[in-house]
């Protein structure tokens, strides 16, 4: 099984430039998150989608766009990438309803992106 | 402001129990949680507790609610190198959870 995968695990950036960090579970899960985590600040969530289709902004949503047209993927695209995007990105999953409750969320690895 | 407090970094002796400690703001949360993440992973659930409990037990892990003061903490005992992570603190909030900074925990021989 392979839960949650996140590519790439690494990217420099320039500048300006835009690129898709992608996120891929094989869980049947509705719920999926995007959470960007910078030292001493936490995980911050940028977007969720509670289902296909649907996608909702979380905290830090500015920068960046999501779509979800499948239950499976959930990529977060990031135009006109700016030096305070440099960070670590986490996808997560949940199956929702009492497996959420009980947070039951499955992260992937990260994604560590530096815009210089 | 952050929803979720902690302090950031903890070090403490191997064998000797550890203390965890969060703050929390939203008084409607109903559950929360206590996640572990080691170096270059992601974060893994270690426990969560449901608001009408005070304490919950799960081996070497204990959790202690209050939620009068809206204090949540995490006891390790008997501390391993093992135990060596960053522990992130959690509240549920409308399908969204909310996490802490992270107490980076170092455990010392």
């Amino acid at each position: 099984n392979a839960g949650v995968t996140q590519t790439p695990k690494f990217r420099i950036l320039k500048i300006g430039q835009s690129m898709t960090l992608q996120c891929t579970q094989d869980m049947n899960h509705n719920y999926m998150y995007w959470y960007r985590q910078d030292p001493g600040m936490g995980l911050k969530l940028i977007y969720y989608s509670v289902g296909a289709g649907i996608t909702d902004k979380g905290e830090v949503p500015n920068g960046y766009n999501v779509s979800r047209s499948t239950t499976e993927d959930f990529p977060l695209r990031l135009e006109l990438a700016a030096p305070s995007q440099t960070s670590v990105y986490f996808c997560a999953s949940s199956y929702g309803g009492l497996a959420l409750y009980t947070g039951e969320l499955f992260f992937g690895e990260g994604s560590r992106l530096t815009v210089l | 402001g952050e929803d979720v407090e902690q302090s950031l970094f903890l070090s403490v002796r191997e064998g000797d129990s550890s203390v965890i400690n969060c703050t929390y703001t939203d008084s409607s949360s109903t559950y929360l949680y206590w996640y572990k993440q080691e170096p270059g992973a992601g974060l893994q659930l270690l426990t969560y507790i449901f608001s009408n409990m005070d304490m919950k037990q799960d081996q070497r892990l204990t959790v202690l609610l209050n939620k009068k003061d809206k204090h949540l903490s995490l006891r390790i005992a008997d501390t391993q190198t093992g135990d060596s992570a960053i522990y992130f603190c959690a509240e549920l909030n409308d399908y969204k959870l909310s996490f802490g900074a992270g107490t980076t925990v170092t455990v010392r021989a």
